[in-house]
């Protein structure tokens, strides 16, 4: 059992490149989240969806679009990436509101 | 709007000390609470958290936290440290907004001193 697995792990990219980073979960999960981490601010939403079909804007969405492929799967793509958004990136995901998150192991990116 | 607040960025405590870090939120009505411990360069692992009933709960690795309504906190302590819990610890609210998402506080980092 994998519970929630993110790829890549680690990822350097130019300035006005793109990228996905890639999360599944194998829980069964109804809920998904993708939070970004930076020294000092701790975790900060970026998007999230509460079910397979929707997805809502966190705290700190631009530059960040998402998908959610299907109940497993949630994607969430830099379209031109900007030095801001150097950052460790978590995904996480939720059966309901009595249970905490399972969050998988991070990417760090970084944008040069 | 809704917010958590972990005071103290960073404590040292010796090995064999207590511990007691401190975790204040604000919001109306009382959320679901938790702590998450994150180890250098992992993700975030579940200590405990409340929903209701006793105040006084108990997590893994000899972890408890005391929900205390009349003062918004959710603390979190050990009564002895070991080394192995020099960590980033996380105090994170669910306000239940339909979407059950989390707000994390900044964070406090432990050291231990052997």
């Amino acid at each position: 059992n994998a519970g929630v697995t993110q790829t890549p792990k680690f990822q350097v990219l130019k300035t006005g490149q793109s990228m996905t980073l890639q999360c599944a979960q194998d829980m069964n999960h109804n809920s998904m989240y993708w939070y970004r981490q930076d020294p000092g601010m701790g975790l900060r939403l970026i998007y999230y969806s509460a079910s397979e079909g929707t997805t809502d804007k966190g705290e700190v969405p631009n530059g960040y679009n998402v998908s959610r492929l299907n109940k497993r799967e949630f994607s969430l793509r830099l379209e031109s990436a900007a030095p801001s958004q150097t950052s460790v990136y978590f995904c996480a995901s939720r059966p309901s509101s009595n249970y905490g998150y399972t969050f998988g192991s991070g990417t760090r990116l970084t944008v040069v | 709007a809704q917010s958590v607040t972990q005071p103290d960025i960073h404590i040292t405590v010796s090995e064999g000390a207590s511990l007691e870090l401190r975790c204040n939120y604000s919001y109306g009505a009382t959320p679901y609470l938790f702590w998450y411990v994150q180890s250098p360069g992992q993700g975030l692992q579940l200590l405990l958290k409340y929903f209701s009933g006793d105040t006084l709960v108990q997590g893994i690795k000899g972890f408890e936290a005391e929900f205390k309504r009349s003062q918004s906190s959710f603390n979190l302590r050990k009564p002895s440290v070991h080394w192995s819990d020099a960590a980033e610890y996380f105090c994170a609210v669910d306000i239940s907004g339909g979407y059950n998402k989390l707000i994390f506080g900044a964070g406090t980092r432990l050291a231990v001193h052997p």
